[in-house]
């Protein structure tokens, strides 16, 4: 089974900082990738999402970026980041069509101050 | 995206089964059940899904009514480590987010000694 890694597993940053959240995955080759943020109260939201290498679709506007430079790696970027930022960071890796299951990665806890 | 609804919380002993359910009245035709499961703090993990039969893996059963407007999940000797938040959703089947996820409120599962 596919093993996804996440890091760092916290960080706090100030408002107006950048942001860098990283995620690789081991076990499978050209899965799609996801990124959600689920804030408080349990809801899950898309960020983004990749077919393949450099392949990015944003799901929401919002003051992020996503970039896939490899096959298994997914970042998760800001220039300024801004209060509403603040969440809880997931990435998964799901199969080519809807009906794979996805597997998550531990989750990245970001609080902007 | 099938809207999908949950009790918000359930109890069950331990050592006994865990019936959870979901009514996803507006599934369409060609678009899985997936359940998931969230303990607290980690990322979603999968458990089981299934299209119109009844499926059974090492984690868990899942029954969908004929009519498949509902589903039901069940873990039959619950454990305290089965305590978590039960999601249950059906992914986009199509279009520019293939695969995407939504999770709702789900079951707050609690197990007790």
């Amino acid at each position: 089974s596919q093993t996804i890694h996440q890091w760092p597993a916290t960080l706090v940053q100030p408002v107006g900082s950048p942001l860098s959240l990283e995620c690789t995955v081991e076990g499978t080759s050209n899965p799609n990738l996801y990124w959600y943020r689920q804030a408080a109260g349990r809801g899950l939201q898309l960020l983004f999402y990749s077919v393949g290498i450099g392949q990015i679709s944003s799901e929401v506007p919002q003051n992020l970026s996503a970039s896939r430079p490899q096959d298994r790696q997914f970042i998760l970027s800001s220039k300024k980041l801004l209060l509403s930022d603040s969440g809880f960071y997931l990435c998964a890796s799901g199969g080519a069509d809807a009906y794979n299951e996805q597997f998550f990665g531990p989750g990245t806890r970001l609080t902007v101050l | 995206d099938a809207k999908t609804t949950q009790p918000p919380s359930m109890d069950c002993a331990e050592g006994r089964a865990a019936n959870l359910p979901c009514n996803h009245s507006t599934i369409s035709g060609n678009e899985y059940v997936y359940w998931y499961r969230q303990i607290h703090s980690q990322g979603p993990q999968y458990i089981i899904h299934g299209l119109k039969n009844n499926e059974t893996n090492e984690m868990a059963s899942l029954i969908i009514t004929e009519d498949r407007k509902s589903s039901t999940l069940i873990l039959p000797h619950a454990t305290l480590r089965d305590t978590a938040v039960y999601y249950c959703t059906s992914p986009n089947a199509g279009g520019t987010s293939y695969g995407k996820l939504t999770f709702g409120q789900g079951t707050i599962l609690t197990v007790h000694p």
